[in-house]
């Protein structure tokens, strides 16, 4: 069965420091994963998908399907990027997304 | 254009209660998918619907009941609310494209006493 795993809680940075959020995960098939994002009061939304291989807000990650991981990195956290993230995985055969437990990200001043 | 919106946005029930939380999308998706959400449990899928006229159980369905009602709507029900329900609850859509992009609505906070 699919699972993800995002090991940190909590995740607190100062302002201007690098952040790495990490996921990891276990699938026997090919996966599709994606970093969905939670800003305070507003609804759970996509931030990026490894299949497109792109930087959205100054975050990228790269699917290493060796350790099987999908960590999600910025390299200068800006205050707005404190918020809730959830790595996900997506299995088509079965029409399913499934989430980690989230990582708060509190970037501090 | 609303995308996915979800009522009521805050409810109290007492314990045996039952309620209904409804869902609609305005963007001609196919799936539909119910999520709890918990401290330090992530979100958990209770049920989704691939296509209208089909549900299936997800990894927390005990409690709960849902009817994909037309390709626009999809309704959760708790015939007899329990203090372990109390959560927030998310209903999302998926698009036609064969990808996990989830749409999702803005929640809804249900407290069983």
């Amino acid at each position: 069965a699919q699972r993800v795993t995002q090991p940190e809680k909590l995740l607190s940075v100062f302002k201007g420091a690098p952040v790495e959020l990490k996921c990891n995960y276990s699938y026997s098939g090919s996966p599709e994963l994606f970093w969905y994002v939670q800003y305070s009061r507003q609804r759970l939304q996509l931030l990026l998908r490894h299949i497109s291989r792109e930087s959205i807000k100054g975050f990228t990650a790269d699917l290493n399907k060796g350790e099987t991981s999908f960590h999600l990195k910025k390299p200068f956290a800006q205050e707005e990027d404190s918020a809730m993230y959830y790595c996900a995985l997506f299995t088509g055969g079965g029409n399913k997304l499934t989430f980690g437990t989230g990582t708060q990200l509190k970037v501090e001043l | 254009n609303a995308g996915v919106t979800q009522t009521p946005k805050f409810q109290v029930l007492k314990t045996g209660q039952s309620m209904t939380l409804q869902c609609a999308q305005d963007m001609n998706h196919n799936s539909m998918y119910w999520y709890r959400q918990d401290p330090g449990m992530g979100l958990r899928l209770i049920y989704y619907s691939a296509s209208e006229g089909t549900t299936d159980k997800g990894e927390v369905p005990n409690g709960y009941n849902v009817s994909r009602l037309n390709k626009r709507e999809f309704s959760l029900r708790l015939e007899s609310a329990a203090p372990s329900q109390t959560s927030v609850y998310f209903c999302a859509s998926r698009g036609q494209r064969n990808t996990g992009e989830l749409f999702f609505g803005e929640g809804s906070r249900l407290t069983v006493l």
